[in-house]
């Protein structure tokens, strides 16, 4: 079965620090796709990056880059120079490609506090 | 309107009252969905439509209806709920495949429920 872990529950760090949020997945299925989303205390969860099985290759996108393990089953995500505003719940998800139905199964999410 | 819109934002009611919450995606998606987050919970997937037919119902309780005039919008409709109901409902939408694998899901703000 599909399982996606988010050990960190809660991180808080001190703005312009770099933090690295952990996403550790389970899955027998050679072709599935991992995403992150952002909920900011507004509550509207917004999406960051979606990345597919057969693409190990790290992404970065201003601040904002995802290491993508799979020997490790693991997608995590770090936040360069970090600031206030990137006080949210992160959550982690993971969607299989091959069993028709399988939803999306998000993980318990980790709450990042970037104090001023 | 972008996105996925939902409203109203804000409801409270009593247990015996009836309300709907109302979702509509201008994403030109064929599929939606109603998660239920509740404070300190993992986010649960309560309803799937796909191309207006309801795919999947976990177990929610039938004082729950969800209903799907058309691809774009997407109703709970609410009657004697319980105080336990009080949560953060998120609307989605996803273009999902033929395949059944599930797409990348855009969420809209919510609807912050209370019941008192």
């Amino acid at each position: 079965a599909q399982k996606v872990t988010q050990a960190q529950t809660e991180i808080s760090v001190v703005e312009k620090e770099d933090v690295t949020l952990d996403c550790v997945y389970e899955t027998r299925d050679t072709t599935y796709y991992l995403f992150w989303y952002k909920q900011p205390p507004s509550g509207e969860l917004v999406f960051l990056i979606r990345r597919n099985s057969f693409d190990e290759q790290n992404e970065i996108s201003g601040r904002y880059s995802w290491n993508f393990q799979k020997s490790t089953s693991s997608f995590n995500f770090t936040i360069t120079a970090s600031q206030v505003v990137d006080s949210a719940v992160y959550f982690c998800a993971l969607s299989e490609a091959s069993n028709y139905g399988q939803n999306f199964v998000f993980g318990p999410g980790t709450r990042l506090s970037v104090l001023p | 309107e972008t996105g996925v819109t939902q409203t109203p934002r804000h409801l409270v009611m009593g247990m015996t009252n009836k309300k709907s919450l109302k979702c509509e995606q201008h994403l030109g998606h064929n599929a939606m969905y109603w998660y239920k987050q509740s404070a300190k919970k993992p986010l649960e997937l309560m309803f799937v439509y796909n191309f207006k037919e309801q795919t999947e119902n976990n177990s929610v309780p039938s004082r729950f209806s969800p209903e799907c005039p058309n691809s774009s919008h997407l109703f709970l409709h609410l009657h004697t709920l319980q105080p336990e109901d009080s949560a953060l409902y998120l609307c989605a939408s996803s273009q999902d495949r033929a395949s059944g694998r599930r797409d990348t899901q855009y969420f809209g703000p919510g609807t912050r429920l209370t019941v008192l």
